[in-house]
């Protein structure tokens, strides 16, 4: 199958602090993305959808100035926490379509603020 | 409203038994219906999927049965392995929109 990395796999920062996460898609270009943010032993929660070359869309509920998404590239987007506090604290995974219809997702990425 | 419903929410399967996991969708204009399998501190990862101009998908120890009628999908995972114990999702979706996602099912196959 596609292959859709994430850096980092693992950040630690302190509170107050920004960070940011990569989500690239390896072999193929992605028109679109996702963001999921998952809690422990729970399904994946979709924060925004991420379209290369335009702004995200944000589902409800979540603060787009928060966590700012940008989509530089048909390869890359990008997902920063901004000023971030533990509870943001999450599992944050990406995706991206293929052909429409298949969503490939990133090996995730484990965010702890102390 | 959640628009897919998985269960069970957990399942334990003894080694070689058959994993069933059922989900049931609202909305009759999704046409693509994948499943993920995910492992601690692991992204999901797809595992098999099915559209629904079909009522069956085998791939290799896993099949995916549709029931268009009933708005039904299950998973059906033959001679479990304990390696298969992990997380699984289903999904429903739009072609090239959001896909919904089930609660998940956490199966544990025991040696």
């Amino acid at each position: 199958g596609a292959v859709v990395s994430q850096h980092p796999s693992r950040v630690i920062c302190k509170s107050g602090t920004s960070v940011k996460i990569e989500c690239r898609s390896l072999d193929f270009q992605a028109t679109t993305m996702f963001w999921y943010r998952q809690f422990p032993k729970q399904s994946l929660m979709l924060m925004a959808t991420s379209n290369e070359g335009s702004k995200a869309t944000y589902e409800q509920g979540v603060e787009k100035d928060k966590f700012l998404i940008n989509h530089a590239s048909l390869t890359l987007s990008t997902l920063t926490v901004t000023s971030a506090h533990p509870e943001d604290s999450s599992f944050y995974i990406c995706s991206a379509n293929i052909r429409q219809t298949e969503q490939y997702f990133g090996p995730g990425t484990r965010l702890t603020v102390t | 409203q959640q628009q897919v419903k998985q269960s069970p929410q957990s399942l334990i399967v003894q080694k070689g038994g058959i994993s069933i996991i059922n989900c049931a969708y609202e909305n009759t204009a999704f046409d693509y219906f994948p499943w993920y399998q995910q492992f601690p501190g692991k992204g999901p990862a797809l595992l098999i999927a099915i559209r629904p101009d079909v009522s069956e998908k085998k791939e290799g120890r896993f099949t995916i049965s549709f029931n268009k009628s009933a708005k039904q999908f299950s998973l059906h995972i033959m001679d479990s392995q304990p390696g298969d114990s992990a997380t699984y999702f289903c999904a429903a979706s739009f072609t090239g929109n959001q896909f919904y996602f089930g609660t998940g099912t956490s199966l544990t196959v025991i040696p």
